[in-house]
């Protein structure tokens, strides 16, 4: 079956530092793949998304290229904010079917 | 945008009450789910309908059923609520692409 994988967090960055979270993927075909942010005490919300090999996706700085040969949608962003403190999800839709599947979640914390 | 409205935000049963968690959305999507979401396992889907009156198990559908007489309804039903059904609960709909999610259903079984 599909299934995600994420890095594990909580990941604590300064502000303006380099952000990368990781996320793997076993799929069978061609996945769609996203991106979701959870903000303290909110629902999920589309981050960024990609629907083919070497897409890349971005959204307010944030970015993420979809890899077929690694079968990687690492999520990067050049220089966080306080308020990118949140919970990350990755997630893949197998184009036959229209359910998600998540990862676990990355909770990041950015501090001044 | 779409907007997926949950009936209620925080939520306290007791043990063995039948719960019913209310989900609408205000587009025409065919697509909704319901999963849940816990500590260090993230989102587990529970059930999801791709048109009324269907409906399909997701990966941890027991213990729960669910409803979808009209299309912009999506109810999930605990028949017998117990404490390891405690939980943040989060219903979803989907077009083509991405999924529109509401904000939650903080639940406690006591």
């Amino acid at each position: 079956g599909n299934s995600v994988t994420q890095m594990e967090g909580p990941v604590t960055l300064s502000e303006e530092a380099f952000l990368t979270i990781n996320c793997t993927y076993t799929a069978t075909g061609y996945p769609s793949l996203f991106w979701y942010v959870q903000y303290p005490g909110e629902g999920l919300q589309l981050l960024l998304k990609a629907t083919k090999a070497d897409d890349k996706g971005s959204n307010k700085g944030f970015e993420a290229t979809y890899r077929k040969e690694t079968t990687s949608f690492h999520l990067e962003k050049g220089s966080v904010q306080v308020s990118d403190s949140a919970v990350y999800f990755c997630a893949l839709s197998d184009p036959a079917a229209s359910k998600l599947t998540f990862g676990t979640g990355t909770r990041l914390q950015v501090t001044l | 945008d779409v907007k997926v409205t949950q009936s209620s935000r925080y939520l306290v049963k007791r043990t063995g009450e039948k719960v019913f968690l209310e989900c609408v959305q205000d587009m025409d999507h065919e697509n909704m789910f319901w999963y849940r979401q816990d500590p260090g396992l993230g989102l587990r889907l529970i059930y999801f309908s791709y048109d009324v009156k269907m409906k399909e198990k997701g990966d941890i559908p027991e213990g729960y059923s669910v409803s979808r007489e009209k299309k912009e309804r999506f109810s999930l039903i605990l028949e017998s609520a117990s404490t390891n059904q405690t939980s943040m609960y989060l219903c979803a709909a989907r077009g083509r692409t991405e999924a529109f999610f509401g904000q939650g259903t903080r639940l406690t079984v006591v």
